[in-house]
């Protein structure tokens, strides 16, 4: 799986957008980017995948760079409840890879009042 | 509300004891996932489950057991604690699958072996 690369941590006001981003240049074209949050003493909570194309959910929007070498979670109005740890993964889904969700240092973003 | 249920949420063992995580989802999800989380190691698989009866093992599956009689349900155990057990567990399930799927994971069990 392609390693990826976070800042380790970041601020963010209550009710303004929360912009986290994630470098993984050695991306091959077959891997997904995966974003998850574990908030403390819970399990990682999954927020949103793509391949190549935005993505958006209930949760968030997904912003891939044409060349898929970085990508960006965008949280478009930021509550003290997003206060997490943010990861974002990269991996093929399936085949041999089942489980192998590598989380690294990931994110952590603190949403103050 | 659907997802992954944990039992225990906390568990105190003795070196030697031994103990079952149960696991359950409601999805109807094909693949399981028990995990270990320990402070600054991240998440690591210790066994997984592509169906019903199924089980492989994962990154770190010595001293540690799984069984899959149904579908729901994914079982952790564990025959002889001991202290480098110590840890959260996590179990997760997924639909997995080619087109890239998100995993739901449990709440954890926090297991101390004393």
């Amino acid at each position: 799986d392609a390693k990826t690369t976070q800042p380790p941590s970041m601020d963010c006001a209550e009710g303004r957008a929360a912009n986290l981003p994630c470098n993984h240049s050695t991306i091959s074209g077959n891997e997904y980017v995966y974003w998850y949050r574990q908030i403390h003493s819970q399990g990682p909570q999954y927020i949103i995948h793509g391949l190549k194309n935005n993505e958006t959910n209930e949760m968030a929007s997904l912003i891939i760079t044409e060349d898929r070498k970085s990508s960006t979670l965008i949280l478009p109005h930021a509550t003290l409840r997003d206060t997490a740890v943010y990861y974002c993964i990269v991996r093929v889904p399936g085949g041999t890879s089942y489980g192998k969700l590598t989380f690294g240092q990931g994110t952590i973003l603190t949403v103050h009042p | 509300n659907a997802g992954v249920t944990q039992t225990p949420k906390f568990r105190v063992l003795k070196t030697g004891q031994s103990m079952t995580l149960l696991c359950a989802q409601d999805m109807n999800h094909e693949y399981m996932y028990w995990y270990r989380q320990d402070p600054g190691m991240g998440l690591r698989l210790i066994h997984y489950s592509v169906g019903e009866g199924t089980t492989a093992k994962g990154e770190v599956p010595d001293g540690y057991n799984v069984s899959r009689l149904k579908k729901q349900n994914f079982l952790l155990g564990l025959e002889s604690a001991a202290p480098s057990q110590t840890s959260v567990y996590f179990c997760a399930s997924s639909r997995e699958a080619t087109g890239g799927y998100g995993y739901t994971f449990g709440s954890g069990t926090r297991l101390t072996v004393v």
